[in-house]
């Protein structure tokens, strides 16, 4: 099993430009995430998925949008990029808990994304 | 908002030290897990801890939850250069939804060989 994959590695982009990354995950896990890191701040959740076709907002979600069209992907697309979504973005993936209170989650390896 | 707060963030010791890292918030919850990352990758789950109290032990690493499950400790005997990464805490909240699991800003380490 590969686990949770996170394409590209690395992407520069020049302000508004716009970009898509995708994750895709082999363990048929029904939750998948996207977090952004920046130095001192550990991990923003930016929008998750509980299901196909089914996409909500997590703590910072401006200026990103999602998609979940099958249950192995979930894909984080910028419109239109600027120099403060520079970060290092990584998906995530977990099943619920027993009582959902709590969920272990599986992470990429991330995308280090700079926004000139 | 509830917040994680981890102590200290940069810790740098000699190589067979022992050290604790700290997780605290106001919030109660009912689970509080920690990962460790390394450069250039992404966090990796070492222990999760759902009872007041509890005490896990992986290999040289001691986890607590404290007894209120609002804080929570990382303790490492004998640190090896091995240990070396980024420790996050994450806490959860009982039926809460996937959004509602906090991160710590996390406790950068460096073991000095």
């Amino acid at each position: 099993n590969a686990g949770v994959t996170q394409t590209p590695k690395f992407r520069v982009l020049k302000t508004g430009q716009s970009m898509t990354l995708l994750c895709a995950q082999d363990m048929n896990h029904e939750y998948m995430y996207w977090y952004r890191q920046d130095p001192g701040m550990g991990l923003r959740l930016i929008h998750y998925s509980v299901g196909e076709g089914t996409t909500a907002k997590g703590e910072v979600p401006d200026g990103y949008n999602v998609s979940r069209l099958k249950k192995q992907n979930f894909l984080l697309g910028l419109e239109s990029a600027a120099p403060s979504q520079t970060s290092v973005y990584f998906c995530a993936s977990s099943i619920p808990g027993p009582t959902r209170s709590y969920n272990e989650q599986f992470f990429g390896p991330g995308t280090r994304l700079t926004v000139l | 908002t509830q917040l994680l707060e981890q102590s200290p963030q940069f810790l740098s010791i000699q190589e067979g030290e022992n050290l604790t890292v700290y997780c605290n918030s106001s919030s109660v919850f009912s689970s509080l897990q920690w990962y460790r990352q390394e450069p250039g990758e992404g966090p990796v789950l070492l222990v999760t801890v759902v009872t007041g109290g509890e005490v896990k032990k992986l290999k040289r690493l001691t986890f607590q939850f404290g007894d209120a499950r609002k804080d929570s400790s990382l303790h490492i005997t004998a640190a090896q250069p091995g240990d070396t990464g980024l420790y996050l805490c994450a806490g959860a909240r009982r039926y809460s939804s996937a959004s509602k699991i906090i991160f710590g800003s996390g406790t950068r380490l460096s073991i000095r060989p």
